[in-house]
């Protein structure tokens, strides 16, 4: 059984503070690693792909970077409002399926 | 663009009977994949159509079913409900290639009496 672990389970900050999240996965047959977040009551939004070793991505105070060879994403939140609180899961892709991590819980108050 | 839809949006069944789900994709994706998640799991990967094609399958009984239309739609069939089987199910569409983003319905949420 393929195993993408996400760590910590929840987070509760402060608004202005910043944050990062990690995911864990297999570093052999690596095809990409999906960051997405999710608000409750809503629908999964994906926030990056990534394929290449080494690849970092940036989308306002949002980043993110990965690690193939040995199997780790990190996903940071910089200066974190009111409104990044959800749940961001990282899915990794092999050749033939997605597989997602629990997801880390982000709280943030204002 | 349309996002992608499911319907219905509740459903509510007893043990033993079947059920089907739908998802229309966004326009212009052919792979429509199916997930469910229970409390307490992540999402766990039901199976993946490409082209009318099943792609790929996760580990899920034979309960489990689906097919895709010349359209790119999707439906997700059970059978044979289970109490196990209540959850949320969500459907993705994406053009098809591990590095293309997935775009999420907003899930059909299935209770089993």
């Amino acid at each position: 059984i393929l195993n993408v672990e996400q760590s910590p389970q929840s987070l509760h900050v402060q608004e202005g503070d910043s944050t990062n999240f990690t995911c864990s996965f297999p570093s052999s047959n690596f095809y990409a690693l999906h960051w997405y977040r999710w608000e409750t009551a809503k629908s999964p939004e994906a926030l990056f792909v990534m394929t290449l070793n080494g690849d970092e991505k940036k989308k306002g105070r949002i980043s993110a970077t990965l690690n193939t060879k040995e199997g780790y994403s990190y996903l940071y939140i910089k200066g974190s409002q009111p409104e990044d609180s959800a749940t961001y899961l990282c899915a990794f892709k092999d050749f033939n399926k997605f597989y997602f991590g629990s997801g880390t819980k982000l709280n943030v108050k204002p | 663009k349309a996002g992608v839809t499911q319907t219905p949006r509740y459903l509510i069944k007893t043990r033993g009977q079947q059920v089907t789900l739908s998802c229309s994709p966004i326009s212009g994706h052919r792979s429509v994949s199916w997930y469910q998640q229970t409390p307490g799991q992540g999402l766990q990967f039901l199976f993946e159509y490409f082209s009318e094609t099943q792609r790929n399958k996760g580990n899920f009984p034979g309960r489990f079913s689906g097919r895709q239309f010349s359209n790119s739609r999707s439906e997700m069939n059970v059978s044979t409900l289970e109490l196990g089987d209540s959850a949320l199910y969500l459907c993705a569409s994406s053009l098809g290639a591990a590095q293309n983003e997935q775009f999420f319905g907003p899930g059909t949420r299935l209770t089993v009496l």
